[in-house]
């Protein structure tokens, strides 16, 4: 298997312009999560879905976070209108349930 | 917020020496897992204890989880260069598979 894959690996975009990441979790996986890896937080958890349905979006920062699952092999989450606070090294990993496999992340830059 | 906090923040031993990395958290957990990020990477499930164990061993690690004290212990023995890392605990608390990240130790092993 690929592993988790995740599109595209490097985005620098301007203020307020929209940003899509994408997602392609291991075949047969049923959870998907959406973390965020900065120095001053660390690992955030954004969401996770279960069997393509959400379960818990706490941490979704704000209505300018939205994240879909619109099956079981393709994940987004998209940030409309980026700041420059959103950039971060954004992670999807996907799970059986005993352990997390992590794609290789998106660097985001918002200038 | 950070349900785990590692202890050392870093760490800088000779190859062949034996590492130990310390993790405390905050409330009851249904099982811990330590995690392996090498720099710029994403990172990688080393192994899961449950709530109902003590110990656990996978080659070269060894990890211990003392529930009275909500904290759990990574040891790496004869460390090689190739740990050079850092190292997360990570927990599963409730009754879904919400994984939360602790602040993380930076290994590093020098030849």
């Amino acid at each position: 298997d690929a592993g988790v894959i995740q599109s595209p690996r490097h985005e620098v975009t301007e203020m307020g312009q929209e940003v899509t990441l994408r997602c392609k979790p291991i075949s047969g996986h049923d959870y998907l999560f959406w973390y965020r890896q900065t120095m001053m937080r660390g690992l955030e958890l954004l969401i996770y879905f279960n069997n393509n349905v959400p379960i818990d979006d706490s941490g979704m920062p704000e209505d300018r976070f939205s994240a879909k699952m619109p099956n079981a092999s393709f994940s987004t989450l998209k940030i409309q209108p980026s700041e420059p606070r959103d950039s971060a090294v954004y992670f999807c990993a996907s799970s059986l349930g005993q352990g997390l496999y992590f794609g290789p992340g998106t660097r985001l830059t918002v200038t | 917020s950070q349900q785990g906090e590692e202890d050392p923040q870093a760490l800088s031993i000779q190859e062949g020496e034996n590492a130990t990395m310390n993790c405390s958290y905050k409330t009851s957990i249904n099982n811990l897992q330590w995690y392996r990020q090498n720099s710029g990477r994403g990172l990688v499930h080393l192994i899961l204890i449950r709530s109902n164990e003590r110990e656990k061993h996978s080659g070269r690690l060894r990890v211990t989880l003392d529930t009275s004290k909500k904290s759990s212990s990574l040891l790496i023995t004869a460390s090689r260069a190739a740990d050079t890392a850092s190292y997360f605990c990570a927990t599963v608390t409730g009754g879904g598979n919400k994984l939360t990240f602790g602040t993380g130790t930076q290994l590093k092993v020098e030849l």
